[in-house]
């Protein structure tokens, strides 16, 4: 158990659908990232929020959006999902900016048919 | 325009045969260079970190090692525990706190 909680594991949904992937950090890391991996694709970075701040956004869709609550827990909305949106989406988690690495949770996987 | 490449894509070892995955970068301004383990269906695992060239790390089969444009993760002696699949990532100065990752060598090693 790497400390990095994510719920649902796996999630099948249909096309045009929402939904919600939550995150909890390790105790003690501000700093959560959502990455999306696909066979296609590799890892990709979505987004980082730090302490309830959105930091940086990588290659995340419009149609996607995340927010980091107070108590640092984190979600990932994922909206008018199409085929193309099912792949490996995993939370990180770090103390502050990740040079010594993120701790990653073990993913949802997300079935768009 | 900055790259992440692994290579090989794929490697089968026979147990105890000792070889060297490559990832190569050309980024501006890196800043840190990581190895990650990841299993079937899980999460990466981190490894190391690298920071300037010349700089090795070691974990017990595994020892990392960086220079300017690349980095060797040499395995010794492996045993079919090390089975998975091993990105590297940089952080680098044009993407603030956050890695690109590489596509992976998918390591299988044969009892």
């Amino acid at each position: 158990d790497s400390g990095v909680t994510q719920t649902p594991k796996h999630l099948i949904t249909a096309t045009g659908q929402r939904v919600t992937l939550r995150c909890s950090p390790r105790s003690g890391d501000l700093s959560v990232y959502w990455y999306q991996q696909s066979l296609d694709q590799g890892l990709q970075f979505l987004i980082q929020y730090y302490n309830g701040e959105e930091r940086a956004k990588g290659n995340i869709l419009e149609r996607f959006s995340a927010q980091q609550f107070p108590d640092l827990h984190s979600e990932l909305n994922l909206s008018s999902l199409e085929l193309g949106d099912s792949a490996l989406y995993f939370c990180a988690s770090s103390v502050g900016g990740g040079d010594n690495g993120y701790t990653f949770g073990s993913g949802t996987r997300l079935t768009v048919v | 325009e900055d790259q992440v490449t692994q290579s090989p894509e794929a490697l089968r070892l026979q147990e105890g045969e000792s070889s060297s995955l490559n990832c190569s970068y050309t980024v501006s301004g890196l800043r840190g260079l990581f190895w990650y383990r990841q299993d079937p269906g899980k999460g990466p695992e981190f490894l190391f970190t690298l920071y300037s060239a010349g700089e090795e790390k070691e974990k017990e089969r595994l020892k990392a090692t960086l220079t300017k444009k690349e980095s060797f993760l040499h395995i010794t002696a492996p045993k079919p525990e090390d089975s998975a699949t091993y990105l590297c990532a940089v952080q680098a100065d044009n993407y603030g706190q956050n890695f690109v990752f590489g596509p992976g060598t998918r390591l299988s090693v044969l009892p």
